[in-house]
């Protein structure tokens, strides 16, 4: 089972760049790592997914290193309303069951 | 769209009630999901629907049942309530089960069992 593991909280300011990494040592050959976003009362929200190097979107980036075995979301020019938690996720789908694997969640902070 | 409904938002039980959260999508998801998320932690897997008529434990499955009602709804039932099943309860579908498929979640149950 990948076990992820996030930084509890981080501070930004409007306009800055940010970059919350994830670990996932355990990782397998297989799975997919996809971040979330959740803002208080609501459900989390998918931003990014990738498997390997970088994927981008219109909102986020993402870095995969070669080993996997961490994974960087990048939020350019971050804004009040990017204050959120967000939520890696370790997914592995077979049919010995579904492994999914929530990290604890950073929670970003914006300021203006 | 709705896209994933919950029902109830809210719900108080006493020890030893039960109870069963509904989930329904309408985006002809063909898998859906139940987790639970307690205070400062991520979201752990209850049970899955990898398609209709299939369902599957996740990783905490203890103390819950579920059903795969028909293509669009799934619920979860808690069948003696314990304090320890306080949390907020999330579903989620998406279109398959597999490593690619974004899942959407719907906004929650907050459980509180007394």
């Amino acid at each position: 089972l990948a076990k992820t593991t996030q930084p509890i909280s981080m501070d930004s300011y409007e306009g800055q760049e940010v970059n919350i990494t994830c670990s996932h040592n355990n990782i397998a050959t297989n799975d997919y790592i996809t971040w979330y976003q959740q803002f208080p009362s609501q459900g989390p929200r998918f931003i990014i997914q990738g498997y390997k190097t970088k994927v981008t979107n219109e909102v986020a980036s993402l870095f995969i290193p070669a080993d996997r075995k961490s994974s960087t979301l990048s939020l350019p020019r971050v804004s009040l309303s990017d204050t959120a938690v967000y939520y890696c996720l370790v997914a592995r789908y077979n049919n010995a069951g579904n492994m999914l694997t929530f990290g604890g969640g950073t929670r970003l902070m914006v300021k203006p | 769209n709705a896209g994933v409904t919950q029902t109830p938002k809210f719900q108080v039980l006493k020890t030893g009630q039960s109870m069963t959260l509904q989930c329904a999508q309408d985006m002809n998801h063909n898998s859906m999901y139940w987790y639970r998320q307690d205070p400062g932690m991520g979201l752990r897997l209850i049970y899955y629907s990898a398609s209709e008529g299939t369902t599957d434990k996740g990783e905490v499955p203890n103390g819950y049942n579920v059903s795969r009602l028909n293509k669009r709804e799934f619920s979860l039932r808690l069948e003696s309530a314990a304090p320890s099943q306080t949390s907020v309860y999330f579903c989620a579908s998406s279109e398959a089960n597999y490593g690619g498929s974004e899942q959407y979640f719907g906004p929650g149950t907050r459980l509180t069992v007394t």
